[in-house]
């Protein structure tokens, strides 16, 4: 059983469109996160949502959007898609101490 | 600013030996580190942690070694094995409940067999 997917694992799309990202936990965990693994390959966090209400939100821009129907689901929504944006995106869920990953979905944006 | 630095983006290693990865922090107010293990196109997975309120936590053939004066942690595999060929982050927080955690660069570890 897979503790933290994500779908899809990898996404080609054009400049200026809109995508989403999927991620579900069956840990039972309270709290998920958003990372973005850069090409200098540090992972950094973007948002983390705990028992579905936004607790940590980074710089980054209005374009991404998460969104939690419910704990065990963390939604990354991107408007207008840029050439910078092509990243490796982590999904994460904690209880208390340790993050556990997602896959990662490797997004090119062309 | 990088708060946490792995200053070796690799490492090699024979099978069998002892491999030894080290990581610096400059921000005071971290007291929980992590240790994650990364093969290629696959997510980070969690290794071994240790509380700043201890020195040395140790788990099977890894251990992690906290001198929280020098800011400085490593984590040690012995014996080393091929398959622990990966790429390995520290991650820093301010305490073991809290959300943010802040990741090295990582170092990549080759064992030869």
């Amino acid at each position: 059983d897979t503790a933290v997917s994500q779908t899809p694992k990898y996404l080609v799309t054009q400049m200026g469109n809109d995508k989403s990202i999927k991620c579900e936990q069956n840990l039972g965990h309270d709290t998920m996160y958003w990372y973005k693994q850069d090409s200098k390959k540090f992972l950094k966090i973007m948002f983390s949502y705990n028992n579905k209400e936004l607790i940590i939100n980074e710089t980054v821009p209005n374009r991404f959007s998460p969104k939690s129907p419910d704990k065990a689901h963390l939604n990354l929504h991107i408007n207008s898609l840029e050439l910078g944006d092509s990243a490796v995106y982590f999904c994460a869920s904690s209880q208390a101490g340790a993050q556990y990953f997602g896959p990662g979905t490797r997004l090119t944006v062309l | 600013d990088q708060q946490v630095k792995q200053n070796s983006p690799s490492l090699s290693v024979q099978e069998g030996r002892i491999s030894i990865l080290n990581c610096d922090y400059t921000n005071s107010m971290f007291d929980y580190f992590l240790w994650y293990k990364k093969y290629p196109a696959e997510g980070p997975t969690f290794l071994i942690s240790i509380s700043s309120i201890k020195d040395k936590n140790e788990d099977g053939r890894f251990t992690v070694f906290l001198n929280k004066s020098a800011k400085h942690l490593s984590l040690h595999i012995v014996p080393s094995q091929p398959g622990d060929s990966a790429v390995y982050f520290c991650a820093a927080s301010s305490g073991a409940g809290s959300y943010q955690l802040t990741f090295g660069k990582g170092t990549k570890l080759s064992v030869i067999p």
